[in-house]
């Protein structure tokens, strides 16, 4: 399985854009990224995933670079409300890493 | 479409107690993954069921066990709880529990041992 590097801790002024770095340098060719975040206590949320290709939903943009070593989550704007902590995975049976726990501030 | 429900929500039982946790996951999902989160170990696979069958299983002695039911309907059941099993259990739903499958989260079961 792949693994997936996060640094821990990340701080964001609220209305700017967060950029959540995550490398997977072990990846193979037909493993996807996906992103989760979970708010305190809560259940994980999906947020968005890919394989090659850049990716943008409702939620955020993903970027993902040509060799698929390492992606980037962005949030364009993010808000108060965006404060979690960030998975990043690349799943084969969803083992999850300690994430990087984003603070927005105001 | 209704989203993963866990019950109960919260529960509190003594160390020897045994304990069932049950999941619903989405209408038309057949893969159900269960989860333990704790401060110290973070989000810890337990295992997953497909079509009532138990497919992957993580690093956890044999107190903890499962079972799903032929409406994909899940549970979880700890023996002989001891105070480290005190924890969030999410469960989580796919479609087919494929690696290209999103998994969606429920809201989780806070269980505390006394």
């Amino acid at each position: 399985d792949a693994k997936t590097t996060q640094p821990p801790s990340m701080d964001c002024a609220e209305g700017r854009a967060a950029n959540l770095p995550c490398n997977h340098s072990t990846i193979s060719g037909n493993e996807y990224v996906y992103w989760y975040r979970q708010i305190h206590s809560q259940g994980p949320q999906y947020i968005i995933h890919g394989l090659k290709n850049n990716e943008t939903n409702e939620m955020a943009s993903l970027i993902i670079t040509e060799d698929r070593k390492s992606s980037t989550l962005i949030l364009p704007h993010a808000t108060l409300r965006d404060t979690a902590v960030y998975y990043c995975i690349v799943p084969n049976d969803m083992r999850f890493g300690a994430g990087t726990r984003l603070t927005v501030k105001p | 479409k209704a989203g993963v429900t866990q019950t109960p929500r919260y529960l509190i039982k003594t160390r020897g107690q045994q304990v069932t946790l049950s999941c619903s996951p989405i209408s038309g999902h057949r893969s159900v993954s269960w989860y333990q989160q704790t401060p110290g170990q973070g989000l810890q696979f337990l295992f997953e069921y497909f079509s009532e069958t138990q497919r992957n299983k993580g690093n956890f002695p044999g107190r903890f066990s499962g079972r799903q039911f032929s409406n994909s309907r899940s549970e979880m059941n700890v023996s002989t709880l001891e105070l480290g099993d005190s924890a969030l259990y999410l469960c989580a739903s796919s479609f087919r529990g494929h690696r290209t499958d999103t998994q969606y989260f429920g809201p989780g079961t806070r269980l505390t041992v006394l």
